[in-house]
């Protein structure tokens, strides 16, 4: 399966700012996907990040505020915009295997506090 | 709308069997997943089934799926206390095939 890191692993942030969040791949893989996991929550899939082409966005979910870039097949970012403190969360990104889109693997996550 | 529902709490005794149950709403799901999620940590696919089969066994771990029912399961033999964590039911398929619909998890504690 492939191997998913992400960074930073935590931050704690103050309202108003921004942070980006790095998902790195040691594979080539089309698909990747952000989640959002809220304290005590199960998971919700913010987007979809496609190599070459705009993020699908889930219904709830903004560019504005949730940019994602795609550089390349290895590699995604997410960025929260403006934070508020009910952005508090763990950010989970997955990959879909090349070799079979049925098995989605995720990344460690990030879990992000907003004071 | 897909719905994914899940027990929120289940308590084994070392050495037992937990058996841990989920139901779906949607009927043209194609995958069905359970991922495990120790604390502080991402999540760990554990296994998954395809729609047409009715049963799968992956050494300690046998899932069962009733698709009339709409009724997952999950069955851990001989369950140990590194097996506590939260247990995610999740499916794809349908409009979105690789969208996954996650349900609330089940915490898992096991008693030595």
């Amino acid at each position: 399966s492939a191997v998913i890191s992400q960074k930073p692993s935590r931050d704690i942030c103050q309202r108003g700012t921004s942070l980006t969040i790095q998902c790195q791949v040691d594979s080539q893989v089309t698909m990747m996907f952000w989640y959002r996991q809220q304290p005590g929550q199960s998971l919700t899939l913010i987007a979809t990040a496609n190599q070459g082409s705009e993020a699908t966005y889930e219904s709830g979910f903004v560019i504005d505020k949730f940019p994602i870039s795609r550089p390349n097949l290895t590699f995604s970012t997410l960025t929260v915009s403006n934070m508020s403190p009910e952005d508090s969360s763990i950010y989970l990104c997955s990959v879909a295997e090349p070799m079979g889109y049925n098995e989605q693997f995720f990344g460690p996550g990030t879990r992000l506090t907003v004071l | 709308g897909e719905d994914v529902e899940q027990s929120l709490f289940l308590s084994v005794r070392e050495g037992d069997s937990s058996v841990i149950n989920c139901t779906y709403t949607d009927s043209s799901s194609t995958y069905l997943y359970w991922y495990k999620q120790e604390p502080g940590a991402g999540l760990q696919l554990l296994t998954y089934i395809f729609s047409n089969m009715d049963m799968k066994q992956d050494q300690r771990l046998t899932v069962l799926l009733n698709k009339k029912d709409k009724h997952l399961s999950l069955r851990i033999a001989d369950t140990q206390t590194g097996d506590s964590a939260i247990y995610f039911c999740a499916e794809s398929g349908g409009d979105s095939s690789y969208k996954l619909i996650f349900g609330s998890g089940t915490r898992l504690l096991v008693r030595p």
